[in-house]
């Protein structure tokens, strides 16, 4: 399976420090992007990496990428507490038609 | 206009019940999706249209069947539903050229088989 698995599966931090979510995937892959869902609601894309980059930068966000260990990760610097959400990893293997497969996501609680 | 708008919110129907979802959005956006979401667990594949035509069925049960009427429209038609296809049902469309690159979503429909 294609699917990602976000580490950790739940996060508690207290406001203005950095959240930092891990997914790992296990087939090669064209690009992955991390979207952030609030309880309920649709997911928003946050960021996009491609399999030939290492790292991005996104305002507070900091994404990483290591193709040869088929994983990144995502760091949030100085939290808020409207980060509050699910995150998720999401890959996809070639360009075009082929549909977008997420991991199963890390819960991040900011404690004001 | 930068929003994908799904109706209704919430849905609740028997198993004999017709409905549909419906999703709009006005960007251009040419792919559109939809995805179930069970709670606590990440968005599951159902539906890829690419210009209007059925690109992608991940082995969708026929009792959901989808339609796309035009560029800005898609609906989901739900027939004989089972209470384990209670779920949150998302909507997303992509750009011109970044299919499967950057989705937009709807807000969901929650809908509960009874």
């Amino acid at each position: 399976s294609q699917q990602g698995e976000e580490d950790p599966q739940a996060l508690s931090i207290q406001e203005g420090e950095n959240a930092t979510m891990n997914c790992s995937y296990k087939t090669s892959i064209n690009n992955l992007q991390w979207y952030r869902q609030n309880s309920g609601r649709g997911l928003v894309h946050l960021i996009l990496i491609r399999s030939n980059e290492r790292e991005k930068h996104s305002g507070r966000l900091r994404v990483t990428l290591d193709t040869s260990k088929k994983s990144s990760s995502l760091l949030i610097t100085a939290s808020r507490a409207a980060d509050t959400a699910s995150y998720f990893c999401a890959t996809v293997r070639y360009s075009g038609n082929t549909p977008l497969v997420f991991g199963k996501g890390t819960r991040l609680s900011v404690i004001a | 206009d930068t929003e994908v708008t799904q109706t209704p919110k919430h849905l609740v129907m028997g198993m004999t019940n017709k409905k549909s979802l419906k999703c709009e959005q006005h960007m251009g956006h040419r792919a559109m999706y939809w995805y179930k979401q069970k709670a606590k667990k990440p968005p599951e594949l159902m539906f890829v249209y690419s210009y209007e035509k059925l690109s992608i069925n991940e082995s969708v049960p026929s009792r959901f069947s989808p339609e796309c009427p035009n560029s800005s429209l898609l609906n989901l038609h739900l027939h004989a539903l089972q209470p384990e296809d209670s779920a949150l049902y998302l909507c997303a469309s992509s750009p011109p050229g970044q299919t499967n690159e950057k989705l937009f979503f709807g807000s969901g429909t929650q809908l509960s088989v009874l």
